[in-house]
């Protein structure tokens, strides 16, 4: 079993909606939580970075939030674009006194017009 | 977070040579640079992390002798498929690890090998 598991795997939704993609993990102690977008063939781009102490961090449309008590996190995008089409990674950093980032299984997310 | 460039972003190669792809930290010294591997619809899997002046360390599974890897600036860290074989064929990215824990990733490098 994935320690970070994402979810829905894939989401299609019209443009101008919006959508929460769900990432639950199992990992820990941990030091952030991080948010990334990744479009086909590129690298991922980080969307939020949230410590353990952090509930919520926005970057414009993308609105991130963080239960550590029940490892939980979600990514909240609002009046989706047709940009946003990516896929979106839930990625733990594990604080074990070195950085060693743990990834999720992604949520492929498709706008459509 | 550092800029990192990486190129380059696609190359096509014949089985049994070597491919070489670069990495380098733009704006900001880099001692540790990560190198990842992606196949299709899955995760970033690290495959070793690059230390400036000294040899890298290897994920449990990945080939050292096969997946080179070369730090020997602050500012740049390269990543060597030798003798590669289809199998091989992935998307590699690499990333550096900034200040305030910001961990920026390369554009990625597709790697197709016939």
């Amino acid at each position: 079993k994935n320690q970070v598991e994402q979810s829905p795997q894939s989401l299609i939704i019209l443009e101008g909606k919006n959508c929460t993609l769900q990432c639950n993990y199992t990992v820990s102690p941990f030091s952030n939580l991080r948010w990334y977008k990744q479009d086909t063939g590129r690298g991922p781009v980080s969307l939020t970075i949230m410590t353990f102490s952090e509930n919520t961090k926005s970057n414009g449309r993308y609105t991130a939030t963080l239960d550590a008590d029940t490892k939980q996190s979600s990514l909240h995008i609002t009046a989706s674009q047709l940009s946003d089409s990516a896929s979106y990674i839930c990625v733990v950093n594990l604080n074990t006194g070195f950085q060693k980032l743990v990834f999720g299984t992604g949520t492929r997310l498709l706008v459509s017009p | 977070g550092a800029v990192v460039s990486q190129h380059p972003s696609w190359v096509i190669c014949k089985s049994g040579t070597s491919v070489k792809i670069e990495c380098r930290s733009l704006d900001f010294q880099a001692t540790t640079m990560f190198w990842y591997r992606q196949f299709p619809k899955q995760s970033l899997m690290l495959m070793a992390t690059s230390n400036e002046g000294s040899k890298a360390t290897y994920e449990q599974g990945v080939e050292k002798d096969k997946f080179l890897i070369n730090h020997a600036s602050l500012t740049l860290s390269t990543l060597t498929v030798t003798s590669a074989h289809p199998e091989d064929s992935s998307f590699y990215i690499c990333s550096v690890e900034g200040l305030n824990y910001g961990y920026t990733f390369g554009s990625g490098t597709r790697l197709t090998v016939v």
